[in-house]
């Protein structure tokens, strides 16, 4: 299958403080990447979905000034959770979709935040 | 009301044996797509099998099949001749409006624990 990648695979910040998360699709093109949160023993919760050239579509209760989401291209969306706290702290997943393959879609490693 | 119910939230099963992960779903969109996802402890998602709502045979693939019953609204995975190695958390998930479709639930999950 396809390869995703994300970086970094883990971070621990401070409280306040902005982190920045990258999600590429290394050999095919994504016209939609899916970014999805999970707290420890919990299922996965979409958090968006990042259309390449336009704005993400964000799930209810999602603050979209908090998790800002660029998909600049068709190979890379990034999540930048800005002035995290505590709260935050989970493990955010991306997930890339190729074309419109309903079972095409493949998964990212995952980022573990820590914020302090 | 929950699109996916996983009903067993751990399961035990005996190396070289078949086991059985429910996952009932609920929908009314004709259109619709069936996955299974497995989580190792290190956090990736592994993308197991598919099931779109039209396929008129279960799906398989290798150890992995699907009993897929759509007029009780079911699609349990059945791991054959379980490995050690199969011991990890299993997400049944499905995305509505098909080929396109934007809304992608996953269920809470079971975890499999195999024992030798």
């Amino acid at each position: 299958g396809a390869v995703v990648s994300q970086h970094p695979s883990w971070v621990i910040c401070k409280s306040g403080t902005s982190v920045k998360i990258e999600c590429r699709s290394l050999d095919f093109q994504a016209t939609t990447m899916f970014w999805y949160r999970q707290f420890p023993k919990q299922s996965l919760m979409l958090m968006a979905t990042s259309n390449e050239g336009s704005k993400a579509t964000y799930e209810q209760g999602v603050e979209k000034d908090k998790f800002l989401i660029n998909h600049a291209s068709l190979t890379l969306s990034t999540l930048t959770v800005t002035s995290a706290h505590p709260e935050d702290s989970s493990f955010y997943i991306c997930s890339a979709r190729v074309g419109g393959k309903d079972h095409e879609q493949f998964f990212g490693p995952g980022t573990r935040l820590t914020v302090l | 009301a929950q699109k996916i119910t996983q009903t067993q939230p751990g399961m035990f099963v005996q190396e070289k044996e078949a086991v059985t992960l429910d996952c009932t779903y609920d929908t009314s969109d004709p259109s619709y797509g069936l996955f299974w996802y497995k989580q190792p402890s290190s956090g990736e998602m592994i993308f197991l099998i598919y099931q779109g709502s039209y396929d008129q045979q279960n799906a398989t693939e290798g150890r992995y099949s699907l009993n897929f019953q759509k007029a009780r609204k079911s699609a349990n995975l059945v791991i054959s001749a379980s490995q050690l190695g199969d011991s990890a958390m299993y997400f049944c998930a499905m995305r509505e409006g098909g080929n396109y479709g934007q809304n992608f639930v996953f269920g809470p999950g079971t975890r499999l624990s195999v024992l030798p």
